[in-house]
């Protein structure tokens, strides 16, 4: 079985640009989840799908919002980037609730 | 809100011995889920071992065992026989069950694992 697949792997984007990444969860699993890994916050979860619906956010400006699609493949956007959004943006997906998420390898985004 | 605390920034064990990571939560939940995970260079997270808070037995996985103390809410991470591929950061991580609205999972700090040849 495939694992989570994030892309793009790397990014660099010019401060006031958006940026959308993308996440193909593992067959099967439903649930989406992101966090944000920065050295200064460390892990921090954005928000969490299931089955296209947004269920949990985390403590993070409007401009960052995500989307799930009916095959579960999620993605996230970031509208006006600041500088303090360079960080690995990590992908998590897990097959019914209550069980533990698989991480893809991330996307490191790094914003100039 | 919960929080997790990995109070040992960095650890150093020579190969084959034995280390243990420190981890402590606080929460309000009666029932959660506790779990490591393992990140290694190459950024990808790797899930180590996971306990279920309702379960009295510590759960263990091959060179890898926690113990789980509820009361004191303490969730550290032993492992045995410790090889060159285990140097990592090691995070600790907690999270509510789903049904009581679930804020996704909340981690520690993270401990760096350094081994010694």
């Amino acid at each position: 079985k495939a694992g989570v697949t994030q892309t793009p792997r790397y990014l660099i984007k010019t401060r006031g640009q958006q940026v959308t990444l993308s996440c193909s969860p593992i067959s099967g699993h439903r649930s989406v989840s992101w966090y944000q890994q920065t050295p200064g916050q460390g892990l921090q979860f954005l928000f969490e799908y299931f089955s296209e619906t947004q269920r949990n956010k985390g403590n993070f400006p409007g401009r960052f919002s995500g989307r799930q699609f009916s095959n579960s493949r999620s993605e996230m956007n970031v509208s006006t980037l600041e500088l303090g959004d360079s960080a690995l943006y990590l992908c998590a997906s897990r097959q019914v609730t209550n069980t533990e998420a698989f991480f893809g390898q991330g996307t490191r985004l790094t914003v100039v | 809100a919960q929080t997790v605390t990995q109070s040992q920034p960095e650890m150093s064990v020579q190969e084959a011995e034995t280390v243990t990571l420190s981890c402590t939560y606080d929460t309000s939940e009666s029932d959660y889920y506790l779990f490591w995970y393992k990140q290694p260079p190459s950024r990808q997270m790797i899930l180590v071992i996971r306990q279920e808070a309702y379960k009295q037995q510590n759960a263990t996985e091959n060179r890898f065992s926690v113990n789980f103390q509820k009361a004191a809410k303490s969730f550290s991470l032993k492992i045995s026989d410790s090889q060159l591929g285990d140097a990592a950061m090691y995070f600790c991580a907690y999270r509510r069950p789903t049904g009581g609205g679930a804020d996704g999972l909340t981690f520690g700090k993270g401990t760096h694992l350094i081994i010694q040849p």
